[in-house]
C-alpha cells in the first residue's frame, strides 16, 4: 500500500515561529498536495506540486510556502506562524497511473499560541 | 466556482437504516468522481471512485455510488448502516487537466444511532 507519512500528528508552536510540516510518500507519485481542514470549511488547497522543484498555488497560499527538492518529500512552511493558522493540515499524493485518486497522510494538528 | 456540492452537512440514521449522502458536481468535461471517508483524528481514506467505466461503482465497507450524468449527481449509499460508519464523508471531483487536483465538497457528518 502507498504510504504518505506526515512527520508530526500534533504540534504546538508560538506566534511568529517558522514552522515546517513534512510529508513523505513512498510510491514515486508525481503529484503532492497540502490542504488545511477547518470545521465547516472542508478541505482548502494551500499548494501543490506536480514535479520536483515545481509548485503551484492553491486557493489559500498566503502565509505559506512549500519546498519539493526530492520527489518523495513535500514540505509546507509557515513563514511566521499566526493563530489563524491553527488547523488540521493534510498532505496527499497521487499519480495519473492510479486515476488521480489521492492517498492522504494522517494529518498534523497544528496549534499556534 | 463551486465544483462539488454536498447537500446536508449532517445526516443521522438509525443502525440498519439506509444511508444516503448526496453529492452534485459541476463539470464541463467528463469528470472523475470520488468519495472519501474520514474517521476522527485521521486522514481521508478513499471509499470509491468513478472513472467512466461503469455508472454504478462499488466501494469498500458496503458503500456504493451511482453516476447520473443527467442529474450531475454522484450520491453515496449503503443499504444498512452500522455504528462503525459514523464518520465524515467527502465528495470530490477532478476536472479535466488540472494536474491531478481534486475539488472537495464541504463534507457530510454521518451519525448512526443505536
Amino acid at each position: 500500500d502507498v504510504k504518505v507519512t506526515q512527520s508530526s500528528r500534533y504540534l504546538v508552536k508560538r506566534t511568529g515561529e517558522k514552522v515546517f510540516l513534512e510529508c513523505v510518500q513512498d510510491m514515486d507519485h508525481e503529484n503532492m498536495f497540502w490542504y488545511r481542514q477547518d470545521p465547516g470549511l472542508g478541505l482548502r488547497l494551500i499548494y501543490f506540486s506536480y514535479d520536483v522543484k515545481m509548485k503551484e498555488k492553491g486557493d489559500i497560499p498566503e502565509g505559506y510556502s512549500v519546498s519539493r527538492e526530492k520527489k518523495e518529500r513535500f514540505s509546507l512552511i509557515l513563514e511566521s506562524a499566526s493563530t489563524n493558522q491553527t488547523s488540521m493540515y493534510l498532505c496527499a499524493s497521487t499519480s495519473p497511473q492510479i486515476g488521480y485518486g489521492y492517498t492522504f497522510g494522517s494529518g498534523t494538528r497544528l496549534t499556534v499560541v | 466556482a463551486q465544483s462539488v456540492t454536498q447537500l446536508g452537512s449532517h445526516v443521522s440514521v438509525s443502525e440498519g437504516a439506509l444511508v444516503l449522502l448526496r453529492c452534485n458536481y459541476s463539470s464541463s468535461v467528463p469528470p472523475y468522481l470520488f468519495w472519501y471517508v474520514q474517521y476522527p483524528n485521521q486522514g481521508l481514506q478513499l471509499l470509491l471512485k468513478y472513472t467512466s467505466a461503469a455508472t454504478l461503482v462499488k466501494g469498500i465497507n458496503g458503500f456504493e455510488a451511482e453516476f447520473k450524468k443527467s442529474e450531475t449527481s454522484f450520491h453515496l449509499t449503503k443499504p444498512s448502516a452500522h455504528m462503525s460508519d459514523a464518520a465524515e464523508y467527502f465528495c470530490a471531483v477532478r476536472r479535466g487537466s488540472t494536474l491531478g487536483r481534486l475539488y472537495f465538497g464541504r463534507g457530510t457528518q454521518l451519525t448512526v444511532w443505536p
